[in-house]
C-alpha cells in the first residue's frame, strides 16, 4: 500500500496563478483533510471531507476550494495564488470509526512569488 | 473554539527522560493525540488518549487529565533520533476534526 500520496512535491507559482494539489489514499478511508503548516507553527485545517461528494470548511478556508469526486482523491485548488499562501500543504486521511489517528501524506512545498 | 498551548522548544540529553506538556481549553473534547514530526517530514501518530490516566507504549507514554485540560508526553531513554517536533492535537466531537498546537521542538544532545 502506498498510503497517502501527494502531487506535486514542490511548486513555485507567481501571484495570481492557479493550481491544483492532488491527494490520493489507498486505504479506503472515509475522512480526508487538507492542512497548511507555516514555519514554527502547527497544522491549520483548510478544508475537510467526511465522504465522497462532501466537503466542509476548516479554520482557514479563504482562497482555497476543494473537491472529493472519488473516495480515494481529495483535490485542493488555489484560484488566484497570493504570497500569503506560501506554505507546506499536508493531506491526511482516517477511518470513520475505530482508529482515529490521521495518516499524512509527504507534503507539498508551495512558494508564491 | 479550541486553544492549545505547548512549550516552543525543549532540550534534553541522550539517555535522559523528558516530559512535554500540553494544556487545552476547548468547547468540546473527544480525545487527545500526540504526533511526532521530523524536520521536513510528515507528522506520524504516537498516541491517543480518551480517558484519564497514563498510556504506555515502549519508550513513550502519554498522560491525560480531562478535568485539568492537561496532557503530557513522556519520552524515556532519549535517543538522538527523538529530535523532532511533537504536536499535541485535540479531537473535536463533530466530524472528527482535530485542532493542533504549534508543536514543541525537542533537541536531544549527546
Amino acid at each position: 500500500n502506498a498510503g497517502v500520496t501527494q502531487t506535486p512535491k514542490f511548486r513555485v507559482l507567481k501571484t495570481g496563478q492557479s493550481m491544483t494539489l492532488l491527494c490520493a489514499q489507498d486505504m479506503n478511508h472515509e475522512y480526508m483533510y487538507w492542512y497548511r503548516q507555516d514555519p514554527g507553527m502547527g497544522l491549520r485545517l483548510i478544508h475537510y471531507s467526511v465522504g465522497e461528494g462532501t466537503t466542509a470548511k476548516g479554520e482557514v478556508p479563504d482562497g482555497y476550494n476543494v473537491s472529493r469526486l472519488k473516495k480515494q482523491n481529495f483535490l485542493l485548488g488555489l484560484e488566484s495564488a497570493a504570497p500569503s499562501q506560501t506554505s507546506v500543504y499536508f493531506c491526511a486521511s482516517r477511518q470513520a470509526t475505530g482508529g482515529y489517528e490521521q495518516y499524512f501524506g509527504p507534503g507539498t512545498r508551495l512558494t508564491v512569488t | 473554539g479550541q486553544n492549545i498551548d505547548q512549550p516552543t522548544e525543549m532540550t534534553a540529553t541522550e539517555g535522559a527522560i523528558v516530559q512535554i506538556n500540553c494544556t487545552y481549553q476547548t468547547s468540546g473534547f473527544n480525545g487527545l493525540f500526540w504526533y511526532q514530526q521530523h524536520a521536513g517530514e510528515a507528522p506520524t501518530f504516537l498516541s491517543y488518549n480518551v480517558l484519564d490516566g497514563l498510556e504506555e507504549k515502549g519508550r513513550f507514554s502519554s498522560f491525560l487529565s480531562r478535568s485539568k485540560g492537561y496532557s503530557y508526553l513522556l519520552l524515556k531513554e532519549l535517543q538522538m533520533k527523538d529530535s523532532a517536533s511533537y504536536l499535541c492535537a485535540v479531537r473535536a466531537p463533530n466530524a472528527g476534526k482535530s485542532t493542533f498546537g504549534d508543536g514543541t521542538t525537542l533537541t536531544v544532545k549527546p
